[in-house]
C-alpha cells in the first residue's frame, strides 16, 4: 500500500507570498492532520480534517488553513508569508483518530523556506 | 492536556551499547503513547505504541518501551546502538481533540 505524499518536497517563496501545500493519504485513511516542525518550537499540531470536514485546529494564526476533497485528499494554505513560516510541513493519515488506538503515519514532508 | 517532555535533546552512545531514551507524561490517566523516529529529509517513521494491556512494547528495529504508569515514564530502549539508528526520536501522547502532542525530540547519535 502506497504511503502518504506531499507535494511539493522543497518550496521557496517570499514575504507576503501565499502557499498551498498538498496531501495524499494513504488509501482507506479518512483523516488528514497537518503538523508544523521547526528548530525552535519542534512539531506542533495545526488541524485535523475528517471526510471533508475540520475537527480541530491547533494555536496558529488564520492565515493558516486547510481544505480536505472528497478523495480525502488535503491541502493546506499559507497566506501572506512570514519569515517565521519556514519549516517543515508534515502531512500525516489515519483511519479516524477519534479512535484513539488509531495510528497517525507521516508523509516525508514539505520543506518551506520564505525569504 | 497532555504535555510530553523528553530529557538530552541529545544522546551519544557506542556501536554496540545499550540505548535509552527518555520520556515522561503529565496526566492522572494512563494516555496513548507514542515513538517515531525521524532521519534527515524524512517523515516520521512509527516505531512502537502503547495503547492498553501489556506494558513492554516491541517495536521495529528491535526498540521497545516500557509504560510505567507510577512514574509515568514511556522510556525507549535497544540492548545493542547500531549506526543505522542515529536519528531523531519523538516521543509523542494523544490529546483529547485527536491530536498528537510531541516531546522535544532526542537525537541519537551511534560513535563507531
Amino acid at each position: 500500500k502506497a504511503g502518504v505524499t506531499q507535494t511539493p518536497r522543497y518550496l521557496i517563496k517570499t514575504r507576503g507570498q501565499q502557499v498551498t501545500l498538498s496531501c495524499s493519504p494513504i488509501s482507506g485513511h479518512r483523516s488528514v492532520s497537518w503538523y508544523q516542525q521547526t528548530p525552535g518550537q519542534g512539531l506542533q499540531f495545526l488541524f485535523e480534517y475528517f471526510s471533508e470536514t475540520q475537527r480541530n485546529k491547533g494555536n496558529f494564526p488564520g492565515r493558516f488553513s486547510g481544505r480536505q476533497f472528497s478523495n480525502s485528499r488535503s491541502e493546506m494554505n499559507v497566506s501572506t508569508l512570514e519569515l517565521g513560516d519556514s519549516a517543515l510541513y508534515l502531512c500525516a493519515s489515519s483511519l479516524d483518530p477519534a479512535v484513539l488506538t488509531d495510528t497517525q503515519y507521516f508523509g516525508p514532508g514539505t520543506r518551506l523556506t520564505v525569504l | 492536556a497532555q504535555s510530553v517532555t523528553q530529557l538530552g535533546s541529545h544522546v551519544s552512545v557506542s556501536e554496540g551499547a545499550l540505548v535509552l531514551l527518555r520520556c515522561n507524561y503529565s496526566s492522572s490517566v494512563p494516555p496513548y503513547l507514542f515513538w517515531y523516529v525521524q532521519y534527515p529529509n524524512q517523515g516520521l517513521q512509527l516505531l512502537l505504541k502503547y495503547t492498553t494491556g501489556a506494558t513492554l512494547v516491541k517495536g521495529i528495529n528491535g526498540f521497545e518501551a516500557e509504560f510505567k504508569k507510577s512514574e509515568t515514564s514511556f522510556h525507549l530502549t535497544k540492548p545493542s546502538a547500531h549506526m543505522s539508528d542515529a536519528a531523531e526520536y519523538f516521543c509523542a501522547a494523544y490529546n483529547a481533540g485527536n491530536m498528537l502532542t510531541f516531546g522535544g525530540g532526542t537525537r541519537l547519535m551511534v560513535k563507531p
